[in-house]
């Protein structure tokens, strides 16, 4: 069965400063590996996703993530954190079966942005 | 225009009550699922359906129910309501495929008293 460990429920961080929000993942199998955003009150947000090839992805609002299968993780990185980037961040899996699967959440991590 | 919405935004409602929450996209998607996020966030699967084949969370208590009367749409049927089933719900779509990026609407907050 698949899981997901986010370290740390809560990360803050100053303006301008580095975001590492980390994830490590348990599969059977080589998996798929998203970081969705929520802001309050709103539904989730594709932030990006890694599948196959290049283990360094590029998302959107300047995010990246790294994939190492050596250490099962896909922690996420902005290089300056902005004010706008408060919001609750989920790390999720998705094994490779096929059917219709649903993702497997992290339990979120929030994060807060000091001015 | 909205990729997936979803009807009502907000619910409250009398333990035992049956209630209906709608879900619809406009993605050209094959296949639907409904999330619950519980009051600490967690987020946890409670069905995928494509025209092919309705995946159930063995947790799901078999009150909830969903319909889907065609590939546009998947609602969520919950019969007796309990205290517990408070919780935001969301349904999302995407293609078939477990690489495929699911689209969230915006959530229902669902109130039980």
């Amino acid at each position: 069965a698949q899981s997901v460990t986010q370290l740390g429920s809560h990360v803050s961080v100053s303006e301008g400063a580095l975001v590492l929000l980390r994830c490590n993942y348990s599969s059977s199998v080589p998996p798929y590996l998203f970081w969705y955003v929520q802001y309050p009150n709103q539904g989730l947000q594709l932030l990006l996703k890694y599948t196959t090839g290049a283990t360094l992805v590029k998302g959107i609002n300047g995010f990246e993530a790294e994939f190492k299968k050596s250490e099962t993780s896909f922690h996420l990185t902005k290089p300056s954190a902005h004010m706008s980037d408060a919001a609750e961040y989920f790390c999720a899996v998705s094994e490779g079966s096929g059917g219709a699967d649903g993702l497997t959440f992290g339990k979120g991590t929030h994060l807060i942005i000091q001015p | 225009d909205t990729a997936v919405s979803q009807t009502p935004k907000y619910l409250v409602t009398q333990m035992g009550n049956d209630k209906s929450i709608k879900c619809e996209q406009n993605l050209g998607h094959d296949t639907m699922y409904w999330y619950k996020q519980d009051s600490k966030k967690f987020l946890k699967i409670m069905f995928s359906y494509n025209n092919k084949e309705l995946i159930i969370n063995e947790t799901v208590p078999n009150r909830f129910s969903p319909k889907s009367p065609d590939k546009a749409h998947l609602n969520l049927h919950i019969n007796s309501l309990e205290l517990g089933d408070s919780a935001v719900y969301f349904c999302a779509s995407s293609l078939q495929g477990t690489a495929s990026t699911q689209y969230f609407g915006p959530g229902t907050r669902l109130t039980v008293l």
